[in-house]
């Protein structure tokens, strides 16, 4: 299997502009997580989804943050309108409900 | 305000002696406990788990102990190898709740031959 797949892997945006990040969950998996890495406060959980359904969405920073996950083998997580301060590494995993979840390699996000 | 803490940001240790990586939590409820590994440009990989039924858990050189009463869990690396320099995370979770991981901020481990 591939892994869980993030695209892109690097993205440079200027402030105020729009942000798509995207994860192909491992084939089977049936939940899906959102977090983002940063220096000072490590991994934060952002949202995950059990069978395409979002569960918790309580790490979602604020509004300007959405996720969806249309079907099983795709999500997104958008920002818009991007602020320098969502400078970090956006991470997705996956995993059977409540089993070992796997990461993806990341997207690290420079908001200018 | 974090749950979970890893107040060393950083440790380096000899190749061949014992690393020892620390973290605490606040959250009295928390009674499943993990630790991942993540390698630069990679994503984390679990690397060995806690339930608090048990005070240790043992996986070849990597071993956790927990401390329910302190509210502290340790993983130890015996013996340290070059391969294991990489970012160390500790993450607790409910029991009933495993899909819902609280980490901390990581502590990078730097084994030097």
């Amino acid at each position: 299997d591939a892994g869980v797949i993030q695209s892109p892997r690097h993205e440079v945006t200027e402030m105020g502009q729009e942000v798509t990040l995207r994860c192909k969950p491992i084939s089977g998996h049936n939940s899906l997580f959102w977090y983002r890495q940063t220096m000072m406060r490590g991994l934060e959980l952002l949202i995950y989804f059990n069978n395409n359904v979002p569960i918790d969405d309580s790490g979602m920073p604020e509004d300007r943050f959405s996720a969806k996950m249309p079907n099983a083998s795709f999500s997104t997580l958008k920002i818009q309108p991007s602020e320098p301060r969502d400078s970090a590494v956006y991470f997705c995993a996956s995993s059977f409900v409540q089993e070992t979840q796997y990461f993806g390699p990341g997207t690290r996000l420079l908001v200018l | 305000d974090q749950q979970v803490k890893q107040n060393s940001p950083s440790l380096s240790v000899q190749e061949g002696r014992i690393s020892i990586l620390n973290c605490d939590y606040t959250n009295s409820m928390f009674d499943y406990f993990l630790w991942y590994k993540k390698y630069p440009a990679e994503g984390p990989t679990f690397l060995i788990s806690i339930s608090s039924i048990k005070d240790k858990n043992e996986d070849g050189r990597f071993t956790v102990f927990l401390n329910k009463s302190a509210k502290h869990l340790s993983l130890h690396i015996v013996p340290s190898q070059p391969g294991d320099s990489a970012v160390y995370f500790c993450a607790a979770s409910l029991l009933y709740n495993t899909d819902k991981l609280i980490f901390g901020t990581g502590t990078r481990l730097q084994v030097f031959p």
